[in-house]
């Protein structure tokens, strides 16, 4: 596989629930980020690892727990989430951390819904 | 702090011309270009730096002025595959850690 695969596409959850949701790259990127997209608001930035190092975490719920093992795979651990975290989260990488000149290539993302 | 986008939505028959702006409170050291079509990722278009340059992907365009703190995208002679959400992103500090963008401009292209 090429590009940034994520998994699963959906995934619906009740609030007590655990989950991770899972992004693997296969360009050989340095950059990894999670964007929360919600309707009627603009892509908001979750976290950013570089070189599997967290770089940023932007005032994110603790009950988002990122996870980076290797500069190919990044997971969302999602637990005890509320409704209003309902939305597309999507998973970009780049060739190295910030605004790239190639740009940042992005996932499909997962739908998630809390019930 | 967020770029704003405007228009928030276009509504083009195949041929004609738009305009998508995005602007900053703050200085800008580059802007992104991105596309989204209904229920796909995001697709870089182009980058624009500092220096005011144009740049061109397809029949879609872009320049950067750094002094008003903007940049316009133009799309010229619309096709239908040009129907889906624009989206500037600028870096979120002088540093440059990752990209923030803006609330996206909704092009919708007919025959």
């Amino acid at each position: 596989e090429t590009g940034v695969t994520q998994t699963p596409r959906h995934l619906v959850m009740g609030m007590t629930n655990k989950k991770s949701l899972k992004c693997e790259q296969h360009l050989g990127h340095n950059a990894m980020y999670w964007y929360k997209q919600s309707a009627k608001k603009p892509l908001e930035l979750m976290f950013v690892y570089s070189l599997e190092e967290r770089v940023e975490n932007n005032s994110v719920p603790s009950r988002f727990s990122p996870e980076c093992p290797n500069s190919s795979h990044l997971f969302l651990h999602l637990h005890t989430l509320q409704p209003e975290d309902s939305a597309l989260y999507l998973c970009a990488s780049s060739q190295e951390q910030g605004p790239s000149l190639y740009g940042y290539t992005f996932g499909s993302g997962t739908r998630l819904t809390v019930v | 702090q967020q770029p704003v986008q405007s228009p928030q939505a276009v509504i083009l028959r195949e041929g004609e011309d738009a305009v998508i702006n995005c602007s900053s409170s703050k200085a800008l050291y580059s802007v992104h270009w991105y596309r989204q079509k209904h229920g796909e990722a995001p697709v870089f278009l182009m980058i624009l730096l500092k220096g005011g340059e144009q740049k061109g992907h397809e029949k879609i365009s872009a320049s950067f002025n750094e002094k008003k703190q903007q940049s316009s995208l133009y799309l010229t002679a619309s096709q239908l595959s040009y129907s889906g959400t624009y989206f500037c992103g600028t870096p979120d500090n002088q540093a440059g850690t990752a990209l923030i963008f803006g609330k996206g401009t909704t092009l919708s292209v007919s025959s």
